[in-house]
């Protein structure tokens, strides 16, 4: 079955330390993934995405994912964190052509320290 | 350039009652998609439709949930006798036409409507 599992409901780290968001997916071809960010009483902006090439894909607000296939992972990383950055961050797959019908994970919640 | 609109942003109902919650998809998208989320839960997928389509409703609970997507117009899900484990937010998402050249667009989301049942 399809699915994604994002381990870590809840992060808390301190302003300026990195930070390592999990994602494992389990999909039967090679999917397209995504991150997405949700502020509270938001809707979800697109941090990034990967269809293919390059494994390392840059995204907006300083976030970088690393696609690794042996894995089944897509962990969303930023090597210094802003308070502004908190927030619940959701990984979510899709078919590779054709029309994105997402499946998310359960998303993880980010809280920054001062 | 606006966005995915949805409204209303907030809506209140009774048990028993009909929620209807409207989705305009970004300009020069003609595909819409209708998720949606449960408290302390990810997205979760419910239908697919185009222009006076459905594609996928495999999300859709079977009973008192129905969408269209009209030639003109906001595409509009409605849901009949609502019920408390209806309450919820649900979003709008919306992708340009599929084509080769479209064939790997992210959905853009709107902002959601907060459903919640008294």
């Amino acid at each position: 079955a399809q699915s994604v599992t994002q381990p870590d409901i809840h992060i808390t780290v301190s302003e300026g330390a990195s930070l390592e968001l999990r994602c494992n997916y389990s999909y039967g071809a090679t999917p397209y993934l995504f991150w997405y960010v949700q502020s509270p009483g938001q809707g979800l902006q697109l941090l990034l995405k990967y269809f293919s090439g390059d494994t390392l894909v840059q995204g907006i607000k300083g976030f970088e994912a690393e696609f690794k296939r042996s894995q089944s992972s897509f962990n969303l990383r930023k090597p210094s964190v802003h308070w502004s950055d908190a927030a619940e961050y959701f990984c979510a797959v899709g078919p590779s052509g054709g029309y994105n019908k997402l499946i998310f994970g359960a998303g993880t919640r980010l809280a920054v320290h001062p | 350039n606006a966005g995915v609109m949805q409204n209303p942003r907030h809506l209140v109902r009774r048990r028993g009652q009909e929620a209807r919650l409207r989705c305009s998809p970004m300009k020069g998208h003609s595909h819409v998609y209708w998720y949606r989320q449960l408290p302390e839960e990810g997205l979760k997928f419910m239908v697919y439709l185009q222009k006076e389509n459905i594609i996928d409703e495999s999300g859709m609970p079977k009973e008192r949930f129905s969408a269209e997507f009209p030639k003109e117009g906001p595409s509009i899900l409605r849901i009949q006798q609502v019920v408390r484990g209806d309450s919820a937010a649900y979003f709008c998402a919306s992708s340009p036409r599929f084509t080769e050249a479209f064939s790997n667009q992210p959905q853009h989301f709107g902002d959601g409507t907060r459903l919640s049942i008294l």
